[in-house]
């Protein structure tokens, strides 16, 4: 099976950055995503890293390293509508078949 | 067009009624997901169909009963829930599960309630 681990709130003030860390454990990974997810709302993509490195997109940037079993995903001049879950999400194997799984999620609180 | 739409928004039944969640993309996108998620609780994978196959089955109480008419429809047949069931089912849909982006994007829900 697969487990994956966030911290579960996280807060942070107006234009400052925060870094959001994912940690992992599966067999057969093939990928690790970023969504975002206001409250009452559905899930939005923020980033995939399938090879080690850094990918940059704007305001956020997501590292992954495959043999530490670690992603983080990193918010500059935070905004008030930042303040939302941060959701890391594998993708892997398991004896069932491929599988996508999400991790706890991270609840920002952006603060002015 | 990058939506996803889900009907209904909100649906009540009782735990001896039988009701469908629907779901639509036209984005051409070959593969679509069913989620459910609790509150306070990340998103858990249901259902995966690739190329109308259901691909991915995270063996779910038979009470819940996926269909896939064409590639563009998603349907989840329910019957016999039990209050437990209750959650917000959401509904993607992606490129395609191979090797790549694949970012699914989310439609907005339905919010199931089982009285």
């Amino acid at each position: 099976g697969q487990n994956i681990d966030q911290p579960t709130e996280m807060t942070a003030t107006e234009g400052a950055i925060v870094q959001i860390n994912c940690t992992y454990q599966t067999s057969g990974f093939n990928g690790l995503f970023w969504y975002q997810q206001h409250a009452g709302e559905a899930p939005t993509f923020l980033s995939y890293n399938v090879l080690d490195g850094l990918e940059e997109k704007g305001r956020f940037s997501s590292f992954l390293s495959r043999s530490k079993g670690y992603s983080y995903l990193l918010l500059k001049e935070l905004q008030m509508k930042d303040s939302a879950s941060y959701l890391c999400a594998v993708r892997g194997w398991d004896n069932y078949g491929q599988n996508f799984v999400f991790g706890p999620g991270t609840r920002l609180s952006v603060l002015p | 067009d990058t939506e996803v739409t889900q009907t209904p928004k909100h649906l009540v039944m009782g735990m001896t009624n039988k009701k469908s969640l629907k779901c639509e993309q036209h984005m051409g996108h070959r593969a679509m997901y069913w989620y459910k998620q609790k509150a306070k609780k990340p998103p858990e994978l249901m259902f995966v169909y690739s190329y109308e196959k259901l691909s991915i089955n995270e063996s779910v109480p038979s009470r819940f009963s996926p269909e896939c008419p064409n590639s563009s429809l998603l349907n989840l047949h329910l019957h016999a829930l039990q209050p437990e069931d209750s959650a917000l089912y959401l509904c993607a849909s992606s490129q395609d599960i191979g090797p790549g982006g694949e970012e699914q994007y989310f439609g907005p829900g339905t919010r199931l309630t089982v009285t």
